[in-house]
Order: structure tokens, then C-alpha cells, then sequence
């Protein structure tokens, strides 16, 4: 089956930039949506489409995604955006959605 | 909005059910797929399973076998069976929302509802 990964953690400080990366063997070819979640609280769409924000999502955050790595890159860090982020494909070979891991960011 | 009902407490090797409420909309949406996602204590997330209004379901290989997901239009619910259920089944529950006709990703999720299987 298809496997996503994401580093476990990523450290910023505030107004830096924060990159989380998303592996997966040719991932470019399919769409990656990315999801924030903190402590206690339902995930939250912030990318969709490999680089759509919904409405409502700061123009801080945004995405690329190209070969085998999809990106989620979040600008001018705050502290507001402590927390954990997932990447999320749809594996077309067994029609399954596929998670990854999560990516812990702490801001400094 | 999404809300997520049933038992929080469940025993080994009996079913789960869960429910998840839709407010705001229809379930019959033909632009709707609705879905279960979990997330076990300090783990990721994991996709159990998604429906749309006519029936027709999608599931994850893994947990295929012990998982039903049916919608009741007139309720304007859709609903999770789990059987067999083990405390590694122990995870807060997430009802989900797929409104793109084309891509998989959820926009918009209920607020969870945590699961404890124990004796």
C-alpha cells in the first residue's frame, strides 16, 4: 500500500519560516491536502489540491508538491501556529485515503 | 456541522456504534461523500471509511472486514458499526465531510468523540 512520511517534529522560531515535507514515491502525481491539528481540537484543512487555501486560511500558509516531496510551508511563523500538521492523498490503487504520520511543530 | 454520538465506553469483542449528525445541510448533497476517521491516544490520524448519500461505501483495507458505514437519509445521520473491537480500537472518532466531487480531503469535521474499549 502507499505510504506518506513526515518528519516527526520541525522547531521555528516566531517569524521565521517553517517547511514540513511529505514523502512518498511519486507523490507529484497525485493531489495532497494538509490538515493542522492542535492539542484537543478537530483536525482543520489548511491546504487542499496540493496548494488551494480555503477560505479563511491565512496567506501564510501554503503548498507545493513536485517529484516524490510535497510541501507545506508556513511564513512569518506565530505562535498561534503551534502544532500538529498531516499531509493526506488518496492511494488510486487500492482506493483508500493514506495519512501521514504528523509533524509536530513547536515555535520557539 | 458535524456532531458525533454513541457510547463511550465499549467492551471487548462487542460492536461499536457510533452516529454523526449533520446540521446546516444535507446528507443527500450529491456533491457529498461523508467518512469516519480515528485517531488513537498520542497517534496519527487514521481513515476508517467514507459513504455516499446512495450507499455506496469505500473502506480501509485494514479494518474492512469489522467496519459497516450506512447513511440514513431521513435522519439525516450516517453511522459507523466496528465489531470485534479490541483496546487498540480505543481512539477518539471523527465524522468528516468530502465535498469535492473530484479530490479526496475533508473540509469539514465533527468534534470527536472518544471511544474507550474496556472491560
Amino acid at each position: 500500500s502507499y505510504v506518506v512520511t513526515q518528519p516527526p517534529s520541525v522547531s521555528v522560531a516566531p517569524g521565521k519560516t517553517a517547511t514540513i515535507s511529505c514523502g512518498g514515491d511519486n507523490i507529484g502525481s497525485k493531489s495532497v491536502h494538509w490538515y493542522q491539528q492542535k492539542p484537543g481540537q478537530a483536525p482543520v484543512l489548511v491546504i487542499y489540491y496540493d496548494t488551494e487555501r480555503p477560505s479563511g486560511i491565512p496567506e501564510r500558509f501554503s503548498g507545493s508538491n513536485s517529484e516524490d516531496t510535497a510541501t507545506l510551508t508556513i511564513s512569518r511563523v506565530e505562535a498561534g501556529d503551534e502544532a500538529d500538521y498531516y499531509c493526506q492523498t488518496w492511494d488510486s490503487r487500492t482506493d483508500r485515503v493514506v495519512f501521514g504520520g504528523g509533524t509536530k511543530v513547536t515555535v520557539l | 456541522q458535524l456532531q458525533e454520538s454513541g457510547p463511550g465506553l465499549v467492551k471487548p469483542s462487542e460492536t461499536l456504534s457510533l452516529t454523526c449528525s449533520a446540521s446546516g445541510g444535507s446528507i443527500s448533497n450529491k456533491n457529498f461523500y461523508w467518512g469516519w476517521i480515528r485517531q488513537a491516544p498520542g497517534t496519527g490520524l487514521e481513515w476508517i471509511g467514507s459513504i455516499f448519500y446512495s450507499g455506496s461505501t469505500y473502506y480501509n483495507p485494514s479494518l474492512k472486514r469489522r467496519v459497516t458505514i450506512f447513511v440514513d437519509t431521513s435522519k439525516n445521520q450516517f453511522s459507523l458499526k466496528l465489531t470485534s473491537v479490541t483496546a487498540a480500537d480505543t481512539a477518539v472518532y471523527y465524522c468528516a465531510r468530502r465535498s469535492s466531487p473530484a479530490l479526496w480531503y475533508f473540509d469539514l469535521w465533527g468534534r470527536g468523540a472518544l471511544v474507550t474499549v474496556s472491560s
